[in-house]
């Protein structure tokens, strides 16, 4: 199975900072790559589908790239309801793997 | 609206077995590939098994195979997991979700259910 490995596995930032968080697959996915928020208590939100590509309705603050191996989620600007934990999901091949999240703290 | 409803969660000893079912509702439920995730307690998410729109393509998370198995109905609009030989390890929220497309490979889950819990213990 493909292994996704995000970092960091924790932040903290504040309102405004911008913030990376990076998913490095262990072999090439192409762009096969999703982005996740979570929220406490709440089902997963895809934020990014195609290494790049926006969700509809999600923000233009968020925005995803990479390619082959390693892939970046990006927040320009955080706001107050940023914080939550996310995860990247392969759909390369089977089994889909998740890496194991990063948790956005407010400092 | 695209509504997904799982049950069938509950607690079982080890060793037995639990039929997850999801009810799905707001779109064209055969057009689409579905999906089962699951979040253990205090834990990240897991990809569990993924069924393409017409059941021809399967596949399932390597902590599973042998034991669970996804199907569907389309005429029902639902999806099921049949979970065998539980353990306790298998003890999580369980996620229904909607894929953006027919098949498994490049198209995402982007819609969720609300999940049903599964506590395996004895």
């Amino acid at each position: 199975a493909i292994q996704m490995t995000q970092s960091p596995s924790s932040l903290s930032a504040s309102v405004g900072d911008r913030v990376t968080i990076t998913c490095r697959a262990s072999q090439g996915i192409r762009n096969d790559l999703g982005w996740y928020q979570q929220k406490p208590g709440k089902a997963p939100k895809l934020l990014i589908y195609a290494a790049s590509s926006l969700q509809s309705g999600v923000p233009s603050r968020f925005s995803g790239s990479g390619s082959g191996t390693d892939f970046t989620l990006t927040i320009s600007s955080l706001q107050p309801e940023d914080f939550a934990t996310y995860y990247c999901l392969q759909d390369y091949n089977y089994p889909h793997t998740f890496g194991q999240g990063t948790k956005l703290e407010i400092k | 609206e695209v509504q997904l409803v799982e049950s069938g969660g509950g607690l079982v000893q080890p060793g037995r077995s639990l039929r997850l079912s999801c009810a799905a509702s707001g779109f064209t439920f055969d057009d689409y590939a579905m999906h089962w995730v699951r979040q253990a307690p205090g834990k990240g998410l897991e990809w569990v098994s993924g069924i393409s729109w017409n059941s021809d393509t399967i596949g399932y998370a390597d902590s599973v195979k042998g034991r669970f198995t996804i199907s569907r109905d389309n005429a029902k609009n639902s999806l099921y997991l049949q979970m065998n030989s539980l353990k306790t390890e298998d003890t999580a929220l369980y996620y229904c979700a909607k894929a953006s497309g027919q098949w498994l490979i490049v198209f995402f889950p982007d819609s969720w259910g609300q999940g049903t819990l599964v506590t395996v213990s004895s």
